[in-house]
């Protein structure tokens, strides 16, 4: 069974303090590892996708990274803007367009 | 610009009421999804489709059902709601695998 797990569940930064969040993933064959926002009561925003270990995307103050195991979100000098739940899911090769997701970090910025 | 719309940001319906939500792709494309999210659980896969009068069970059928009639237009239907589908209900739709879903805004459901 494919699993995603993210952590930490919540983050509290300050304007500027780069940080990064973790998506670890179990998948048979993985096919995609994509990275969406998601801001209180709307739905998520797609941000990234990756396809193989070693790729690296940026946006802005974003920077995703992906390893055969875990995935990282860098968030570099973020501000008070940048507070949202960040949301991580996997697709399987054998899983045609399904998505799995992991429980998401809600990332709080503070001026 | 990309657009799924959903038909309600808020709604309010009684238990045992029949329960029709909608939404529409403009970008078409011919695979759409429904999930629905509570705190604690995530996104979960309800039911999808693949094209049109295609459906296939989620991760959590059960209660639901869905109707795609024309390659826009997804509908999930609660035949008699319950208090255990208050939630929040995110369509989303994709070209295909390997490429990404769009959301839409979400319909909050809250049954009483």
């Amino acid at each position: 069974e494919d699993q995603v797990t993210q952590s930490p569940e919540a983050l509290r930064l300050q304007e500027g303090e780069s940080s990064s969040l973790n998506c670890s993933y179990t998948v048979s064959g993985l096919r995609g590892l994509f990275w969406y926002r998601q801001d209180p009561g709307k739905g998520p925003e797609f941000l990234f996708t990756l396809y193989s270990a070693g790729e690296e995307k940026e946006k802005e103050r974003l920077k995703a990274t992906l390893t055969k195991k875990e995935s990282f979100l860098h968030i570099t000098a973020p501000k008070p803007e940048d507070s949202a739940t960040y949301l991580c899911a996997v697709q399987a090769a054998a899983a045609g367009n399904k998505l799995t997701f992991g429980g998401g970090t809600r990332v709080l910025v503070k001026p | 610009d990309v657009k799924v719309t959903q038909s309600s940001r808020y709604l309010v319906k009684r238990t045992g009421e029949k329960v029709f939500l909608e939404c529409v792709q403009d970008m078409d494309h011919e695979n759409m999804f429904w999930y629905r999210q509570d705190p604690g659980l995530g996104l979960r896969l309800i039911y999808f489709s693949y094209d049109v009068k295609m459906k296939e069970k989620g991760d959590i059928p059960e209660g639901y059902s869905v109707s795609r009639e024309k390659k826009e237009r997804f509908s999930l239907i609660l035949e008699s709601a319950s208090t255990n589908q208050t939630s929040m209900y995110l369509c989303a739709s994709t070209r295909g695998p390997n490429y990404e879903q769009y959301f839409g805004p979400g319909t909050r459901l809250t049954v009483t």
